[in-house]
């Protein structure tokens, strides 16, 4: 079935450095690749999504990498900021189901330190 | 706001009771989606609305879940004879059907069901 494996589950970094957090899908229909930010409590925020059309999509100090061919997005966040740290999602939108559902990735826990 | 809502916020009932949870998507938007979400895990897709026409459900959606959107603007989700397995955190996601609109789903903030 369709399914979006996310890594790693957590990641410790330094203010200021980068961060990178990987995903792979199954779906080779997929064609739209969102991520999303959830602060503890809240609910999931749109940061960044790319379409299958883009390889790179760049705001700021997050950009989002997709190699269609390997079936597998990653998302950079630069210059990481400790209002950075939450659980960050990956997830993936089939063609077949266009206008339905997302397949969410684990979530990767990102903690950035001052 | 004019965001998506939810209510209640928080549900705490007792194994074997109904419970039924309200989403209020943005206005205009006619796709309107409910997740469930286990704590440290990603949000499941459950059911899927395009206007008041339910077009998916998951396998996740068992006989004791059921969805409405009567008019097409709000939905309800009730669990029937509620077991602990479901205590979850229920989203809602809506988004609008316009050619060439993001496809961006945007999510309210949650009903936390608590079965004891």
């Amino acid at each position: 079935g369709e399914n979006v494996e996310q890594h790693p589950s957590t990641l410790s970094v330094q203010e200021g450095d980068s961060a990178v957090i990987k995903c792979t899908y199954s779906d080779s229909a997929s064609n739209y690749f969102p991520w999303y930010k959830q602060e503890l409590g809240k609910r999931p925020q749109l940061i960044i999504d790319i379409r299958s059309n883009v390889g790179e999509k760049k705001d700021q100090r997050i950009a989002v990498t997709l190699n269609k061919t390997a079936k597998h997005f990653s998302l950079h966040i630069t210059e990481t900021q400790p209002e950075d740290s939450a659980v960050y999602f990956c997830a993936a939108k089939g063609f077949i189901h266009q206008g339905g559902k997302l397949i969410f990735g684990q979530g990767t826990e990102l903690s950035v330190k001052p | 706001d004019t965001g998506v809502s939810q209510d209640p916020r928080h549900k705490i009932t007792k194994r074997g009771q109904n419970v039924t949870f309200r989403c209020d998507p943005i206005s205009e938007h006619n796709r309107l989606y409910w997740y469930r979400q286990t704590l440290g895990q990603g949000p499941e897709f459950l059911t899927y609305f395009q206007n008041e026409a339910q077009l998916e459900k998951s396998r996740l959606l068992s006989d004791r879940f059921s969805a409405e959107r009567p008019k097409g603007s709000f939905s309800t989700l009730e669990i029937q004879r509620t077991e602990q397995g479901d205590s979850a955190m229920y989203l809602c996601a809506s988004s609008p059907e316009l050619a060439g609109a993001t496809d961006e789903q945007f999510f309210g903030p949650g009903t936390r069901l608590t079965v004891l």
